[in-house]
């Protein structure tokens, strides 16, 4: 059973324009986000997070926006840019009250493609 | 600084035999992970170590796999009698200390081919 899911496999976006990835969760134990992003040969590197205590955070191009009721969370990515183009891993933990909990349940991920 | 590092980059074994998968993680880092990724699937976690603390091993598909890190530092995963839906890219990972909020570094991974 997907705690997380990436409903979407890919997305392909014009240089400039805004890309959304999307990200669905079925646990509602979970209380805080990330995102990563992997290039082919390498490890995913972490990108950004928010808490359960936020709706939004931002950084710099990327925000990330988080929508309880609705167990969803978007990546916006404004303007997009060729070497943004990757695979976005949607990843989620249990941190609780203790905020020790390590472990990550991440999506199938989405790649994208921004094209020049 | 030098990053998470896994060894060997590949590796093409056939059913049946045993491998050993490598991972130096970042200098200073008290917690390692190690997921792997299938085809098309996301990341699934395996083991986790945190210092001297006994490993989480609730990840692990079978007994056929085990890991261990060594001074708290490099970590090998080991695989036996290798089966084709072993096929993947292992992936370790490091953090300083344990929690999610505490980024984890990622390797560039070890891609697993069972023959």
């Amino acid at each position: 059973d997907q705690q997380v899911k990436q409903n979407s496999p890919s997305l392909s976006v014009q240089e400039g324009r805004i890309s959304i990835l999307n990200c669905d969760y079925t646990n509602s134990m979970f209380d805080y986000f990330l995102w990563y992003k992997k290039y082919p040969a390498e490890g995913p590197t972490f990108l950004i997070s928010i808490s359960s205590i936020k709706d939004k955070n931002e950084d710099g191009r990327f925000t990330v926006f988080l929508n309880k009721s609705a167990k969803h969370l978007s990546l916006h990515i404004v303007p997009s840019q060729p070497g943004d183009s990757a695979v976005y891993f949607c990843a989620a933990s249990a941190l609780g009250r203790g905020g020790s909990n390590y472990k990550l349940t991440f999506g199938k991920g989405t790649l994208l493609t921004v094209n020049p | 600084g030098a990053g998470v590092s896994q060894s060997p980059s590949n590796k093409v074994t056939e059913k049946g035999k045993d491998v050993e998968l490598r991972c130096d993680p970042i200098s200073g880092h008290t917690a390692l992970y190690w997921y792997r990724q299938s085809l098309g699937q996301g990341l699934e976690f395996l083991i986790y170590f945190q210092g001297n603390s006994a490993p989480d091993k609730s990840g692990l598909p079978s007994d056929r796999f085990s890991a261990e890190r060594t001074g708290g530092s490099v970590s090998t995963l080991t695989i036996q009698r290798t089966q084709q839906e072993d096929s993947a890219v292992y992936l370790c990972a490091s953090s300083l200390v344990q929690g999610a909020l505490y980024e984890q570094f990622f390797g560039p991974g070890t891609r697993l081919t069972v023959l």
